[in-house]
């Protein structure tokens, strides 16, 4: 059993959708990452959690710290919205640990 | 500052060869990261300094690479004898401390032939 999962693997909307990617985790953490990569770009740091929830435009990231579990919502989605999102956690050994990614394509 | 910048940007090599990779972070970032993406995949970690300090390697650099942070400041990643399994993207990022927002560097591609 991989340390990060996420779910869904692979994900596909219509514009305008509320979209929830999730991320569960096994090891004890001291922050959690949500990362963005566009096809064939670089890698962009949306959030960095250790509680709680952050808001930053139409992202929404939250963390419960005691079920393992953290959440990225986009509002009002739109098709620049379109790429992978990663899930990666920090754990105690100071070791970055990845999920393996959601793909999302949101649809005009 | 103009973010972490890494280079070449793309590389192209013969099997065998030696190549180096070279990553700067932003200035104040004391953590540096080394993460190998190939096609398809998310990244993987190979390995990560605090300061100058290399506190952490993955089982997966294996004897033919390895990486400096001389001064605390750049990075070098060098692969030697290069392998066809060695084609990737190879990224770095820095953060200011432990459990800090990471930043990307735009990465490394390696093509061996």
């Amino acid at each position: 059993k991989n340390e990060v999962e996420q779910s869904p693997q692979n994900l596909t909307a219509q514009e305008g959708e509320f979209i929830t990617i999730n991320c569960s985790y096994s090891v004890g953490i001291s922050a959690l990452h949500w990362l963005q990569q566009h096809p064939g770009g670089g890698i962009v740091s949306l959030f960095m959690l250790s509680s709680g929830k952050k808001k930053h435009g139409r992202l929404i990231a939250t963390i419960n710290i005691q079920e393992k579990h953290s959440s990225l919502h986009i509002t009002a989605s739109h098709p620049r919205d379109s790429a992978v999102y990663i899930c990666a956690v920090c754990d105690s050994n100071y070791q970055l640990i990845w999920g393996a990614g959601t793909k999302l394509i949101i649809k005009p | 500052d103009t973010g972490v910048s890494q280079n070449p940007r793309h590389k192209i090599t013969k099997r065998g060869q030696n190549v180096t990779f070279r990553c700067d972070p932003i200035s104040e970032h004391n953590r540096l990261y080394w993460y190998r993406q190939t096609l398809g995949q998310g990244p993987e970690f190979l390995t990560y300094f605090q300061n100058e300090a290399q506190l952490e390697k993955s089982r997966l650099l294996s004897d033919r690479f390895s990486a400096e942070r001389p001064k605390g400041s750049f990075s070098t990643l060098e692969i030697q004898r290069t392998e066809q399994g060695d084609s990737a993207m190879y990224l770095c990022a820095s953060s200011l401390g432990h459990g800090e927002v990471l930043t990307f560097g735009a990465g490394s591609r390696l093509t061996v032939l």
